[in-house]
């Protein structure tokens, strides 16, 4: 069972398109990070949220962090074909990680 | 410079054979993490260690999996009388000294595939 629960799992969409992908936990974190992950590699970091509704912006990616830090979201605007991998959550209590089960997503030319 | 680096990068075994995983951390990480990743699955926490001690073994699965870091640097993952279970991908990820009210950004490995047959 995740502690993180990930929605949605799988996401196909057209090159152009917005989505929004959530992160969701009954427990608090003290921060929450943000991978993307390529087939054969390791999950790369995208971004770290730590204060309660804060709101951070990576070009096309948007992220926020829930008021009471359990939750999360990625929104991407204008999705690209080089979008296309495995997005996961990560929340962090001290030093240890623990990370939700992915959302993967394809974007189609 | 280099990142974390893991050998071998795939590993074929069978079932009741024993493996090791090798990971090389970043130089200067003194924290070390190991993680499994089945598939379509987020990575699984397994141990962590501080130096040369495994500061959290809360992960490990069971008695067949352990993992040593004798000088502080390199680290090996030992999977003893492996089963079909345990096939995934094995990450390692290290970072700097971590602080006791903050979080450091762990760095990943690409990870070693093992295959249990």
């Amino acid at each position: 069972t995740q502690l993180l629960e990930q929605s949605p799992q799988f996401l196909s969409i057209q090159e152009g398109e917005n989505l929004t992908v959530y992160c969701n936990s009954s427990s608090v974190f003290s921060s929450l990070q943000w991978y993307r992950q390529e087939p054969g590699e390791g999950p790369v970091l995208l971004v770290t949220v730590v204060t309660g509704g804060e709101v951070k912006k990576l070009k096309r990616l948007t992220f926020q962090f829930g008021d009471a830090r359990k939750d999360s979201s990625l929104h991407i605007t204008a999705a690209q074909p080089g979008d296309t991998g495995l997005y996961l959550c990560a929340g962090a209590r001290g030093n240890m990680l623990t990370f939700g089960g992915g959302t993967r997503l394809m974007v189609k030319p | 410079g280099a990142g974390v680096s893991q050998t071998p990068s795939n590993k074929v075994t069978e079932k009741g054979k024993y493996v090791e995983l090798r990971c090389d951390p970043i130089s200067g990480h003194t924290a070390l993490y190991w993680y499994r990743q089945s598939l379509g699955q987020g990575p699984e926490f397994l141990i962590y260690f501080q130096g040369t001690g495994a500061a959290d073994d809360s992960g490990l699965p069971n008695d067949r999996f352990f993992a040593v870091r004798p000088e502080g640097s390199v680290s090996t993952l030992k999977i003893q009388r492996t089963e079909r279970g345990d096939s995934a991908v094995y990450l390692c990820a290290s970072s700097l000294t971590p602080k006791t009210s903050s979080y450091n950004e762990q760095f990943f490995g690409p990870g070693t595939r093992l295959t249990v047959l």
